[in-house]
């Protein structure tokens, strides 16, 4: 069984649309990441959180919002999509500890094409 | 603050020729937890192997590691290569108090294509 579920999986949108890319995980992790993936970027974190009611802000948290409104559920929102936000978007989750304990479990990804 | 650096963006072998991956990192803690990850097209990205041990080879399904603390290094190796290992590689820090606020700092990812 999947630990980390995306959805959607594909995403078309029109600039200026809102857009919300929902995560789901079983791991009972606290923590839970939204990255995108470029080519020649690689996985840049947006925003992550550290538990129901928590969002902090990445390296590229600009034009995105997160919501994290319980343990197993974490949102990225889009509020007016941009063609630049046109990427693959990764949710992971991890027991958000250092060292040893902070591999991170990815899920399958939304492709998101802003036209 | 830390940072990961994969020189490599693309590496394009020979089946059967050895593979070797380059990873150095920077952080000013010495506790340095290092991680390889891999991403196969149309899959997650999921854990190859990890290691904060100082010059202990840490290895999983054919590929290899060596984290050495005095050159910042954590290169990943396999002795041939194999068209089944085309993907992209990444490497990853953490701290061992998780003052990067629990979080990985990725490198940029080095494409590994496999030929035959």
């Amino acid at each position: 069984e999947a630990a980390v579920t995306q959805s959607p999986r594909n995403k078309v949108a029109v600039t200026g649309g809102k857009v919300t890319l929902s995560c789901n995980q079983t791991n009972n992790h606290n923590n839970m990441y939204w990255y995108r993936q470029d080519t020649g970027h690689g996985l840049r974190l947006i925003h992550y959180s550290y538990g129901a009611g928590s969002t902090e802000k990445g390296d590229i948290p600009d034009g995105y919002k997160a919501s994290r409104p319980s343990q197993e559920n974490f949102s990225l929102i889009l509020e007016l999509a941009t063609p630049s936000q046109t990427s693959v978007y990764f949710c992971a989750s991890g027991e958000g500890t250092g060292g040893n304990y902070a591999e991170q479990f990815f899920g399958p990804g939304t492709r998101l094409t802003v036209l | 603050g830390d940072s990961v650096t994969q020189k490599e963006g693309l590496v394009t072998l020979t089946e059967g020729l050895p593979v070797m991956l380059n990873c150095t990192y920077q952080t000013i803690y010495s506790n340095a937890f290092l991680f390889w990850y891999v991403h196969y097209l149309n899959e997650s990205p999921r854990l190859l192997l990890k290691s904060s041990t100082d010059n202990k080879r840490t290895e999983h399904q054919g590929f290899h590691a060596t984290l050495h603390k005095s050159s910042s290094s954590f290169h990943l190796q396999k002795s041939s290569a194999q068209l089944s290992d085309s993907a992209l590689y990444y490497c990853a820090l953490s701290d061992l108090y998780g003052s990067s606020g629990n979080k990985l700092i990725f490198g940029i990812g080095t494409l590994l294509s496999v030929k035959p």
